[in-house]
């Protein structure tokens, strides 16, 4: 079945780093592909999405690029803040194979460090 | 606009009590789910609904779990026997025309802890 892969935290930055946050997929359709953001005792929200290959999502400094060759969709940010510290789900849906169901990956806690 | 309502947020109950979620969902939205979060499984699909109408409960753990929607603003998610491994942060989202074109909106959960 499908399933999202990510790469295992936590990951600790100091303030203004790079950062990349790992992600790859396996779908035997062409799912539709999510990060979300889940800050401390709150719900998870949408930080971006990309619907098809090549695509780029981006979103307050944050940008992910749907790669179909490599099956990826890594997360990148040029510059960290100790504001975006938080967890960090991969995500897809695909209608061919899965109907409505969004499938979430674990995780990547990240911390950033004044 | 409001987002997701959910409601207790915080919910301690013994073993074998009946337990009751709830959520309202954004006005509008025809979908609705029902996920579990846990460390050890992360985030797990439990039943969504269209249009009031439960499409795929294949998530849900065992018979003890049961979730309905009697109309458009309201669903609830009842746990009946609750035991201790049903302790979780419980999220409803919803959608517009399903995840595919459009994104999940989640409530802030429902932690519950089963003694």
């Amino acid at each position: 079945g499908d399933s999202v892969t990510q790469m295992e935290g936590p990951v600790t930055l100091s303030e203004e780093a790079f950062l990349t946050i790992n992600c790859t997929y396996t779908a035997t359709g062409y799912p539709s592909l999510f990060w979300y953001v889940q800050y401390p005792g709150e719900g998870l929200q949408l930080l971006l999405k990309a619907t098809k290959a090549d695509d780029k999502g981006s979103n307050k400094g944050f940008e992910a690029t749907y790669r179909k060759e490599t099956t990826s969709f890594h997360l990148e940010k040029g510059s960290v803040q100790v504001s975006d510290s938080a967890v960090y789900f991969c995500a897809l849906s695909d209608l061919n194979t899965g109907g409505f169901k969004t499938i979430f990956g674990a995780g990547t806690r990240l911390f950033v460090k004044a | 606009d409001a987002g997701v309502i959910q409601s207790p947020r915080h919910e301690v109950t013994e073993m074998g009590q009946e337990v009751t979620l709830r959520c309202k969902p954004i006005s509008g939205h025809d979908y609705l789910f029902w996920y579990r979060q846990t460390m050890m499984r992360g985030l797990e699909l439990l039943i969504y609904f269209n249009n009031n109408v439960p499409i795929d409960d294949s998530g849900m753990p065992e018979d003890r779990f049961s979730a309905k929607m009697p109309n458009a603003s309201f669903s609830t998610l009842k746990i009946q026997p609750s035991e201790p491994r049903d302790s979780a942060v419980y999220f409803c989202a919803s959608s517009l025309r399903g995840p595919n074109t459009g994104e999940l909106f989640f409530g802030e959960g429902s932690r519950l802890t089963v003694l």
